[in-house]
């Protein structure tokens, strides 16, 4: 079956270091999010792409970026990373056609220290 | 899209129906009211949408009044693994490539 995985599911590390987090779908969906959950925010939109080397900033976008060379992934960089981006990451894709849905990742648990 | 009213929490004994309200004053007529759960540390998992008619899938129904400024999400048999947040969204159907934005939903507890 089609699905949308992120890896890895639990990430630990230091302030200041580079961390990708990744995100790779098998429904060939052109549009990708990434969004940020934390308590007393909700879900809150990083970055998000229509296609290919299409990216667009979110609400939070400070501190992220994304690549999208192709269909499937989606990564997001975290290029310096700060104790404020310690969060629950999710992806999502969707795709015309099937009624706007976004179908979203398991998560990635993000602990900068 | 247009703002969603919903009830902190509810609760609902396991084996009966869960009704979830949400409400949609300012709905316009290309919108469609989506639902979302998330049960505890997954990610959001969709349930059902609709435009104006009453929509039912293996997981739950929908229901939308006729002026559309309100609907109900029925769990028809509320089971323990229902507990989890449900959150009621609306948007423009042209909206394609946009985010949905999760208000705070409600949090179900479905209770032996």
């Amino acid at each position: 079956d089609a699905e949308i995985t992120q890896s890895p599911r639990h990430k630990i590390t230091e302030t200041g270091r580079q961390v990708t987090l990744a995100c790779h779908q098998t429904w060939n969906h052109n549009n990708m999010f990434w969004y940020r959950q934390d308590l007393g925010h909700g879900l809150r939109l990083i970055h998000y792409s229509y296609g290919v080397q299409d990216t667009n900033k979110g609400e939070v976008s400070d501190g992220y970026s994304v690549s999208r060379s192709n269909t499937e992934d989606l990564p997001l960089t975290l290029e310096s990373a700060a104790s404020s981006q310690t969060s629950v990451y999710f992806c999502a894709s969707s795709d015309r056609g099937q009624g706007n849905i976004q179908y979203f990742g398991a998560g990635t648990r993000l602990s900068v220290l | 899209d247009a703002k969603t009213t919903q009830p902190t929490s509810m609760d609902c004994a396991e084996g009966r129906a869960a009704n979830l309200p949400c409400n949609h004053s300012t709905i316009s007529g290309n919108e469609y009211v989506y639902w979302y759960r998330q049960i505890h540390s997954q990610g959001p998992q969709y349930i059902i949408h609709g435009l104006k008619n009453n929509e039912t899938n293996e997981m739950a129904s929908l229901i939308i009044t006729e002026d559309r400024k309100s609907s109900t999400l029925i769990l028809p048999h509320a089971t323990l693994r229902d507990t989890a947040v449900y959150y009621c969204i609306v948007r423009a159907v042209y909206n394609y490539g946009q985010n949905f934005v999760f208000g705070p939903g409600t949090r179900l507890s479905v209770l032996p």
